[in-house]
């Protein structure tokens, strides 16, 4: 089955981009997620990314994706303290519904 | 509109009590799923509706009993809970399943159980 890893913590000064990596194991994930988790709170969605695509620019976020490498990245551009949470990558498979998700990466941003 | 909405926001329960959880959506979605989430780790999904039947149960103990009893709502049902039950119960909904396109899910705040 799917497996999703990410690094667990990351720490940024304010101002400064991140970059959160990400690395799936099976090629057939159609779309490839970004979730944000407060906390206490739910799972706020950032964006996504369909498997045949290299690039996605959101404003603040860039998602890019190397399929042959199966990784994922999520650059935030003048982090803010704000974005102090908890960023989960999460796959979707061909046939189904089911998301893998990775096991979550802490975000620290410091002033 | 992309809101999933969860009550209660929290839940203290005793090891013989019955309580409920309950979700909403009014984005038309045919998909409702629930997921427990462990402190500092990812979502584990245990439940998916999809067109108001059960789809999936991730081998989830008889003691959370879900119900769909219309295409907006979703309840999880919980009787004789353990102490290693207490989480953060999320809720999500999707469009269903289709042809092309994400069925990407959209999670409500969660329901923060304690069981005593």
């Amino acid at each position: 089955g799917e497996d999703v890893e990410q690094s667990l913590f990351l720490s940024v000064r304010e101002g400064d981009s991140s970059v959160i990596n990400c690395t799936y194991t099976d090629s057939s994930s159609t779309y490839l997620y970004w979730y944000k988790q407060e906390p206490g709170a739910g799972l706020q969605l950032l964006t996504y990314i369909f498997s045949n695509m290299d690039m996605k620019q959101d404003q603040r976020l860039t998602v890019l994706l190397n399929k042959k490498d199966k990784h994922l990245s999520l650059r935030i551009a003048d982090t803010q303290t704000g974005d102090s949470a908890i960023y989960f990558c999460a796959a979707l498979g061909y046939y189904g519904q089911n998301f893998v998700f990775g096991p979550g990466t802490r975000l620290s941003v410091l002033p | 509109d992309t809101e999933v909405t969860q009550t209660p926001k929290h839940l203290v329960m005793g090891m013989t009590n019955k309580k409920s959880l309950k979700c909403e959506q009014h984005m038309g979605h045919r998909a409702m799923y629930w997921y427990k989430q462990k402190a500092k780790k990812p979502p584990e999904l245990m439940f998916v509706y999809s067109y108001e039947k059960l789809s999936i149960n991730e081998s989830v103990p008889s003691r959370f009993s879900p119900e769909c009893p219309n295409s907006s709502l979703l309840n999880l049902h919980l009787h004789a809970l353990q102490p290693e039950d207490s989480a953060l119960y999320l809720c999500a909904s999707s469009q269903g399943p289709r042809l092309a396109g994400p069925d990407t899910q959209y999670f409500g705040p969660g329901t923060r159980l304690t069981v005593l």
